[in-house]
C-alpha cells in the first residue's frame, strides 16, 4: 500500500486546458512537497505546503494543502507544453532523519 | 553554485558484475540521500549519509550500499546485479538532515 497516492497517473491534454492532479493518504503529515522531473532529470522542489488549508501559487500553478494535512492538489491553469512532465508529491518522513517518501507521479503530457 | 553532479550519467553492465555510483553534493551540504527510481516502483529511498555515517537505510538487499567521505562525496555500489536493478539512481544533498533535498541529474543504469 502506497503512503501517497496519486491520480491521475497519467494525462494528455491540449493546450490551454486547465488540469487539477491529486495526492491522497489516510496519515497526517507537517508538511507536503511537489516536485516536477523532467525527462533525463533529478525531480526539481516547486513548493513546500506547511499549514492546513495553504494555498500557494507559482505563476500558473496553484498548490493546496488539505485542511486535515492528509491530501493536496495541484492545479494548473492555461496548460503549456513546457509544463510537460512527471509530477510527484512527496512527504518527508521526519523520525527517520530525511527520508523522503514520494507518490507514484502523474504524467503530464501538454500538446501544442 | 554548482548543483549536484552525478557520475557516470549512463552505465550499461550484466549480470552478475558490480557497480559503484558517484555523487557530489552541492558545496556546504553535508547530508546525502540516494534513490531509486523506475517505472514499476516510483522513487524509492535507498539510504541516507550525514557526517560519514550511513543514518537511515530503506528496504533493499545488502546487495545495496553505500558510503559517505569526509568531503561529503558519496558513492553507492549494487553487488551481483540482477536485471531487475536497472533503474534511475537519483542523489540528493541538503545542507543538514531534514532539510530540503536537492537532487542531481541521476545515473541510468541498464543491467542486461
Amino acid at each position: 500500500t502506497q503512503l501517497l497516492e496519486q491520480s491521475p497517473q497519467f494525462l494528455s491534454i491540449q493546450e490551454g486546458e486547465n488540469l487539477t492532479v491529486y495526492c491522497n493518504s489516510s496519515s497526517v503529515f507537517s508538511s507536503l512537497q511537489w516536485y516536477r522531473q523532467e525527462p533525463g532529470e533529478g525531480p526539481v522542489l516547486l513548493v513546500t505546503v506547511v499549514t492546513g488549508g495553504e494555498v500557494k501559487k507559482l505563476k500558473r500553478l496553484t498548490f493546496q494543502f488539505g485542511d486535515a494535512r492528509k491530501d493536496s492538489s495541484l492545479h494548473i491553469t492555461a496548460a503549456q507544453p513546457g509544463d510537460t512532465g512527471l509530477y510527484l508529491c512527496a512527504v518527508m518522513i521526519y523520525n527517520q532523519g530525511g527520508k523522503l517518501i514520494f507518490g507514484q507521479g502523474t504524467e503530464l503530457s501538454v500538446k501544442p | 553554485k554548482a548543483g549536484v553532479t552525478q557520475t557516470p550519467r549512463y552505465l550499461i553492465k550484466t549480470r552478475g558484475q558490480q557497480v559503484t555510483l558517484s555523487c557530489s553534493p552541492i558545496s556546504g551540504h553535508r547530508s546525502v540521500s540516494w534513490y531509486q527510481q523506475t517505472p514499476g516502483q516510483g522513487l524509492q529511498f535507498l539510504f541516507e549519509y550525514f557526517s560519514e555515517t550511513q543514518r537511515n537505510k530503506g528496504n533493499f538487499p545488502g546487495r545495496f550500499s553505500g558510503r559517505q567521505f569526509s568531503n561529503s562525496r558519496s558513492e553507492m555500489n549494487v553487488s551481483t546485479l540482477e536485471l531487475g536493478d536497472s533503474a534511475l539512481y537519483l542523489c540528493a544533498s541538503s545542507f543538514s538532515r531534514q532539510e530540503t533535498q536537492y537532487f542531481g541529474p541521476g545515473t541510468r543504469l541498464l543491467v542486461l
